[in-house]
């Protein structure tokens, strides 16, 4: 049963291009989200969340659109940059568990071309 | 200077054995967490303690034993290990708040044969 999905396991743009990573929830408790970046051998980074009082944070070059209703959301990166390639895991928590606890989706590849 | 540090990076050992992944963060966060990500790349919780107490404990085998000797250490011990066992264990910490999101450690590849 996996609260937090992300159906595609790998994207491939060109530099300069916009990114956009998709995200799906089923849990409609869960009111805080937020994505990661991980390169090989290295745990995830944090990058960007979202409170579910707002439907978009920007941050640079990333932007996180939430949208309550469909429970998706998505991250823009504008523009995208070759360093931009590796594995972005999206992943959400509940206020009411008030421990921390973060459900994760299993991650989507992205490939920036030069 | 390493915030989240995990040793080992790497483990291989033979089913059966017992070993253990050790985790230190010097960030001064109340929260530490152990998280396995399978062969399916999901990140699971397993474990997670507040200044050296346990608050969350998910449907983990018993063979696995958390410890926390002090808020700025958490180690995961497993006794008989199995094939299935073989995962990437990342090690994370938090301040209390959940909106500060974690610090992650690098991870240790645990390989059993």
């Amino acid at each position: 049963d996996q609260q937090v999905k992300q159906n595609s396991p790998s994207l491939s743009v060109q530099e300069g291009r916009i990114s956009i990573l998709n995200c799906d929830y089923t849990n409609s408790m869960f009111d805080y989200f937020l994505w990661y970046k991980k390169y090989p051998a290295e745990g995830p980074t944090f990058l960007i969340s979202i409170s579910s009082i707002k439907d978009k944070n920007e941050d640079g070059r990333f932007t996180v659109f939430l949208n309550k209703s469909a429970k998706h959301l998505s991250l823009h990166i504008v523009p995208s940059q070759p360093g931009d390639s590796a594995v972005y895991f999206c992943a959400a928590s509940a206020g009411s568990s008030n421990t921390g606890k973060l459900i994760f989706g299993q991650g989507t590849t992205l490939q920036v071309k030069p | 200077d390493t915030a989240v540090s995990q040793t080992p990076k790497y483990l291989v050992t033979q089913m059966g054995n017992d070993k253990s992944i050790k985790c230190e963060q010097n960030l001064g966060h109340d929260t530490m967490y152990w998280y396995k990500q399978d062969s399916k790349k999901f990140l699971k919780i397993m474990f997670s303690y507040n200044n050296k107490e346990l608050i969350i404990n998910e449907t983990v085998p018993n063979r696995f034993s958390p410890k926390s000797p002090d808020k700025a250490h958490l180690n995961l011990h497993i006794n008989s290990l199995e094939l299935g066992d073989s995962a990437v264990y990342f090690c994370a910490s938090s301040p209390n708040g959940r909106q500060a999101g974690y610090t992650f450690g690098s991870g240790t590849r645990l390989t059993v044969v």
